[in-house]
């Protein structure tokens, strides 16, 4: 099955720095990804929707020069979190679709970022 | 605004019991998901519905999405403790999913 994976799991980073997370699709080329932010005991909200070979589109309240996208390949999506703040503590889940399939999105086992 | 609702929020059953879990979308559903979440971890798909009047069962899991394909139920029969989770539907408008806000649900001894 199609399976998608993240990296790192977790992460602890000071303030002010930045920290980047990869999403991967690993038996099938996505040309779409998508990235989830989920807050304790929250859902999971969408921040942006992230594109093979072109800009992100960010979801309205998500700051684009703070949470930088990259989807470089048809496998890779990366969102780096910029001067990092506390309350970007958060679970980020990545999930991607299979251009060559159905519309199912296949999701990532999530990365938790701790902010200190 | 939230396109859709869960209900309950919460929700602590004695296990064996039976459970149901609502979702309703406030626009028609093109394709409607269950996934269940340990809290910290990812989603595990359960199911996906399509077609107004769809069921699927999946061991001791069932779920239905309506004629009208505006609303799902899910439905736990003799409920275990390995049913505990935060159970979560979803629906895409059109791009990416969109998800409620979750059920959690706990299940005693």
């Amino acid at each position: 099955g199609a399976v998608v994976s993240q990296h790192p799991s977790w992460v602890i980073c000071k303030s002010g720095t930045s920290v980047k997370i990869e999403c991967r699709s690993l038996d099938f080329q996505a040309t779409t990804m998508f990235w989830y932010r989920q807050f304790p005991k929250q859902s999971l909200m969408l921040m942006a929707t992230s594109n093979e070979g072109s800009k992100a589109t960010y979801e309205q309240g998500v700051e684009k020069d703070k949470f930088l996208i990259n989807h470089a390949s048809l496998t890779l999506s990366t969102l780096t979190v910029t001067s990092a703040h506390p309350e970007d503590s958060s679970f980020y889940i990545c999930s991607a679709r299979d251009r060559l399939g159905d519309y199912e999105q296949y999701f990532g086992p999530g990365t938790r970022l701790t902010v200190t | 605004s939230q396109e859709l609702e869960q209900s309950p929020q919460s929700l602590i059953v004695q296990e064996g019991k039976n459970l149901t879990i609502n979702c309703t979308s406030s626009k028609t559903l093109y394709g409607l998901y269950w996934y269940k979440q340990k809290y910290g971890e990812g989603l595990i798909f359960l199911m996906m519905l399509q077609k107004g009047g769809e069921e699927k069962s999946h061991e001791k899991i069932t779920a239905k999405l309506d004629e009208k394909k505006q609303q799902s139920s899910l439905h736990i029969t003799a409920s275990q403790p390995s049913h505990a989770g935060i159970y979560l539907c979803g629906a895409s408008y059109g791009n990416a999913l969109n998800f409620g806000k979750g059920t959690s649900l706990l299940v005693t001894p």
